[in-house]
């Protein structure tokens, strides 16, 4: 089962657009990462926030948490073409030796057309 | 510095045999994690190995099974294939209670 879910399920938007994606996630964690894969080839860090910060940058992205309403967004700024992904946030919860065990949401398919 | 590496890329199988999927982490890195990702959906958790044994292990029969060896590459082995394990199977290493996972390019995997 997925632990978080990605709103919208698909983004299109041009070059030079922000693009905002929502992860809602269903039980109390330790962080939350957002991760990009092109074209269903592997996945990119892109950013983690921990259960303890609210907001974090990264270039040109922009990641919030709200732990009490257990979502969390992230903005991409001035888009380019080379955004054209889908993204994904995963949730990592419980006791240190448990870290491992990402739980990924479902994504959000971006499309940036020049 | 390599990153993660997996074979094969693609792989075609018929329904009940069995494969085997390679991994060799991030230099530097211990710990190794198995994802399933059918298409159209995020990856779902497998396993998890570190210092040669299976540390976690996600909602998975026992037809998959995994090992890693002491230079802490890993091997995802799947018995008794069928239709629905068709999906790209992709290898995660990290340092052992790192946060931070980072991923090979996948095995894509098609049961016929």
């Amino acid at each position: 089962s997925q632990q978080g879910e990605e709103d919208p399920q698909a983004l299109s938007i041009q070059e030079g657009e922000n693009a905002t994606m929502n992860c809602s996630y269903k039980t109390s964690i330790n962080n939350l990462q957002w991760y990009r894969q092109n074209s269903g080839r592997g996945l990119v860090h892109l950013i983690l926030i921990r259960s303890n910060e609210r907001e974090k940058h990264s270039g040109r992205l922009r990641v919030t948490l709200d732990t009490s309403k257990k979502s969390s967004s992230l903005l991409i700024t001035a888009s380019r073409a080379a955004d054209t992904a889908s993204y994904f946030c995963a949730t990592a919860a419980g006791a240190t030796d448990s870290w491992g065990k990402l739980q990924f949401g479902a994504g959000t398919q971006v499309v940036v057309t020049p | 510095d390599a990153g993660v590496t997996q074979s094969p890329t693609h792989l075609i199988k018929t329904r009940g045999q069995q494969v085997t999927l390679r991994c060799s982490p991030k230099s530097g890195h211990d710990t190794v994690s198995w994802y399933q990702q059918a298409l159209g959906q995020g990856p779902q958790f497998i396993f998890q190995y570190y210092e040669e044994e299976e540390r976690q292990r996600g909602n998975f029969p026992d037809r998959f099974s995994g090992h890693q060896f002491p230079n802490y590459s890993s091997e995802l082995n799947v018995n008794a294939l069928l239709l629905g394990d068709s999906a790209l199977y992709l290898c995660a290493s990290s340092l052992a209670g790192g946060e931070t996972q980072y991923f090979g390019p996948g095995t894509r995997l098609l049961v016929l």
